[in-house]
């Protein structure tokens, strides 16, 4: 079946402007995450859906960075006014989400390479 | 401190030979690891879980040391093909499926 696809697959930007990236995750997935990845580090997580609970929003940094997941599937990540330091890869991930069907195993889309110049 | 620690590597083998690394963990309550396999410009993939008496994968060995918080993972007779970047995964508590990635340990098999 189809995997987590995300778009734009790249995306330059000028510093100050916004930018939208979107995450189609895979089918029947109750819980969506949303991490970036700067040059040479591991995974930051940013937010995560589970269901229709409200998301944790704790690794957002700053409140220029909001998401929306509409109707429990495709989810925005929005940056506004975006800086340099915003450059990196923002990825997406979903999983089963429930006790029941969670192995733990989260399935990433290929990533928006976002670069803020 | 952080959640999840490695030793970045790089680890450089020659193929067939052995390669083991270890990833230490802050929560005592995390009850749920990984291992994930990140190639070069690409999305982390699920190598596999990592279960309280250690599982083998093929030529991949995960062990768990709870009372210590880590976890290890072994690669046999490396191939060309293990090359790229093994993170540590865990899970920030009971029942939570948010999961903290370690950084990365990178491993080059060469021929």
């Amino acid at each position: 079946g189809a995997g987590v696809s995300q778009s734009p697959s790249n995306k330059v930007t000028e510093k100050g402007k916004d930018v939208e990236l979107r995450c189609d995750p895979i089918s029947g997935h109750t819980a969506l995450y949303w991490y970036r990845q700067s040059l040479g580090q591991g995974l930051e997580f940013l937010i995560y859906f589970q269901g229709n609970s409200a998301p944790d929003k704790s690794g957002l940094p700053s409140d220029r960075f909001s998401a929306e997941r509409t109707g429990g599937s495709v989810s925005t990540l929005t940056i506004q006014r975006t800086q340099q330091e915003d450059s990196a890869v923002y990825l997406c991930a979903s999983s089963l989400g429930s006790l029941a069907g969670w192995d733990g195993e989260q399935f990433f889309g290929p990533g928006t390479r976002l670069t803020v110049l | 401190r952080k959640e999840v620690e490695q030793d970045p590597g790089p680890f450089n083998v020659p193929e067939g030979a052995t390669v083991a690394f270890n990833c230490t963990y802050s929560n005592s309550a995390s009850q749920s690891f990984f291992w994930y396999r990140q190639d070069c410009r690409k999305e982390p993939k699920l190598l596999m879980s990592v279960y309280s008496s250690g599982n083998e994968d093929g030529r991949f060995t995960a062990q768990l040391n709870r009372a210590s918080q880590y976890i290890s993972l072994l690669i046999r007779d490396s191939k060309l093909s293990d090359s790229a970047t093994y993170l540590c995964v865990v899970n920030l508590g009971s029942n939570d499926y948010k999961l903290s990635f370690g950084a990365g340990t990178t491993v080059t098999v060469r021929a």
